[in-house]
């Protein structure tokens, strides 16, 4: 079945690490999405990809760092000078608006 | 800069109402909107998507509607069971193209009482 794998699915960072998500899809799609969820705020947008090789800040990017290598993955890493990286991490994809966006399962990532 | 209000925040109801949740958006130039499910700890599920030309959109005991003058759209559910309690989110995707991402609201929590 097509879609998108997160993984880890739980992910520990200790202080002045950097941690890296995965995000693959098999979805064919062009167009990645990485996503924050903090508790009481909606979901806000980190990093998106519209091809291969080229990717654009987001509304908070500071502190975080991404590839784009190839069509399939688009991974996320949280660096050290992220001050407060505990969330849930989204990851998405999107053929073109006409069809919507699709999710992975998420990330929850806590620093120790 | 476009901002999502969903109301209520949460909301508990027995099994069996029918029941509307309300989002609204300031920029009425949208290419499209998209109602999400989100049970704990989980991704986000899609629902029904409506483009901006579309009024509404049918999914079951679910149906979405789209006013983008007003800024605002209803997600109706018909016989509330325990299994629609999850939060439900709201999006939209500005116009004019581009891979700029969604603009989300906070979600409503429902519960939905056995």
């Amino acid at each position: 079945d097509g879609g998108i794998t997160q993984s880890p699915k739980y992910l520990f960072r200790k202080e002045g690490q950097n941690v890296t998500l995965s995000c693959e899809q098999n979805l064919n799609h062009d167009a990645m999405y990485w996503y924050r969820q903090d508790p009481g705020q909606g979901l806000r947008l980190i990093y998106y990809s519209q091809i291969v090789n080229d990717f654009q800040k987001g509304d908070i990017a500071e502190g975080y760092s991404v590839s784009r290598e190839k069509k399939e993955s688009f991974p996320l890493t949280v660096t050290s000078a992220q001050k407060n990286p505990t969330a849930f991490y989204l990851c998405a994809s999107s053929m073109d608006g006409l069809y919507g966006y699709t999710f992975g399962s998420g990330t929850r990532l806590t620093v120790v | 800069k476009q901002e999502v209000t969903q109301i209520p925040a949460a909301l508990s109801v027995p099994e069996g109402e029918n029941l509307v949740l309300n989002c609204s958006f300031t920029d009425s130039a949208i290419y499209n909107l998209q109602w999400f499910r989100q049970d704990p700890g989980k991704g986000l599920t899609s629902l029904l998507l409506i483009q901006s030309s579309q009024r509404e959109q049918t999914s079951g005991r679910l149906n979405a509607s789209l006013d983008k003058s007003s800024g605002r759209s209803t997600l109706y559910i018909a016989a509330s069971q325990p299994g629609d309690s999850a939060t439900y989110l709201c999006a939209v995707r500005k116009s004019g193209g581009g891979a700029d991402g969604l603009t989300f609201g906070k979600g409503t929590h429902l519960i939905i009482q056995p």
